[in-house]
Order: structure tokens, then sequence, then C-alpha cells
């Protein structure tokens, strides 16, 4: 069955480093996601991404976030300077075109611990 | 701004026994309702879905409810099986294509054999 990959699996940074966090999502779908979760609270959403560019980011993607799709098959999403408050698990998603509402499938995670 | 509740932040049940996780929303745009099951160290698996023309929808031991009127879901487990120990996330979509999903914070459920 095809699933979403991520790697890492676990990331480890200095503050103020830059990470790039990666995804393999599901070959046939179009749109992808990223969300993340805060030890013991709620899976956020941060941005969506279809046909090569964002068609929705949350408040909690500022300048700081930027997402890719660099060879039609990785989607990354990069923190340029990270902050401590940036670790968490960090969740890719994919969703296959169609009618509205479309599961999305999630990935396994990379946890991003920032020192 | 909390859009989807799950106010039971753990629940216990008995194995054989039903199962039953609530959900609240505030947003009555949303038209599409999810539950995710997740382990440990694992991503949100999907798990059954309901649209907002339904009220029901069952698949095997799993069935969700929706109540429109009240913003509520639930999804009922019978019989519930230790393996269905988890946290159980229920998400909201308002009808747009590629929308992003509105997450409750999550039910962690205990299935006591």
């Amino acid at each position: 069955e095809p699933e979403v990959t991520q790697t890492p699996s676990h990331q480890v940074t200095q503050m103020g480093q830059e990470v790039i966090l990666r995804c393999v999502p599901i070959s046939n779908h179009l749109y992808f996601y990223w969300y993340r979760q805060i030890l013991g609270q709620k899976v956020e959403f941060l941005v969506s991404f279809y046909n090569n560019e964002i068609s929705e980011k949350s408040e909690i993607f500022d300048d700081q976030f930027s997402v890719e799709r660099p060879d039609g098959s990785n989607f990354t999403l990069k923190i340029r300077s990270t902050k401590l408050e940036d670790s968490a698990m960090y969740f890719c998603a994919s969703s296959a075109p169609g009618l509205a509402g479309d599961e999305q499938f999630f990935g396994p995670g990379t946890r991003l611990t920032v020192l | 701004d909390q859009q989807v509740k799950q106010n039971s932040p753990s629940l216990s049940v008995q194995e054989g026994r039903i199962s039953i996780l609530n959900c609240d929303y505030t947003n009555s745009m949303f038209d599409y309702f999810l539950w995710y099951k997740k382990y440990p160290a694992e991503g949100p698996t999907f798990l059954i879905s309901i649209s907002s023309i339904k009220d029901k929808n069952e698949d095997g031991r799993f069935t969700v409810f929706l109540n429109k009127s009240a913003k509520h879901l639930s999804l009922h487990i019978v019989p519930s099986q230790p393996g269905d120990s988890a946290v159980y996330f229920c998400a909201a979509s308002p009808p747009i294509t590629g929308n992003q999903f509105y997450f409750g914070t999550g039910t962690s459920l205990t299935v006591i054999p």
C-alpha cells in the first residue's frame, strides 16, 4: 500500500540553525501539507501546497518557514533559523485530487529537537 | 482558537465493550469530518470519515455519528479490542478541496483485556 515517507525520523539542531525536513508524498497525490504537533498539544496546520505554490498557510508559518517541491517527488519544509519553540513532531501529509474533503494521508513524522 | 474540541483526554474501556469518543466543533462551515488513530512515534492514520450530508457512516467495528444541529460527532467502536488502544483525533474541514484539517486535542483510549 502506498504511503507517505519522511526523513529524518529525528533531527537535533542548535537554536539558530537551518533545518530541512523531507517528505515523499504518495505518488499520484497533488495536494501536500505540513502539520506539527508540539508535545502534549493538538496537531496544527502549517501549510498546504498545490500546483507548485502555497495554497494556504497558518499564522505559525512565518518568514522563517518555506516549502519546496524540488524534483517532483520530494516535498520539503525548511526552517531558516530554528527557535526553541520549533521543537515538535512535524508531519507531512498528501491527498488525492477529486472531491473536496479527500482524506489526507500522513507520514510517520520527524521529531525536531532544538537545543 | 479551538474550532474542534475533544473534551475527554482519556478513556478506559473493557475489551468487548463499546468505546464512545466524542468531538465538538464550532465552525458551521465544516462539512467533512474524520477520525484518525495515532500510535506513539507514528503519524495519524485515517480511520473513518463522514460528510455533512450523512448522519452516520459505518465501517466494520467503527461507526461515526454526526449531529449537525449540535455540532457534535462521535466515534463508536464495538466491540473494543486491546489493539484499539491509541490516541484518537477528530478532524474537520470546510468544503474546499485541499483545505487544511482542523484537529482536536485527541482522546487516549485504553482497552483493558
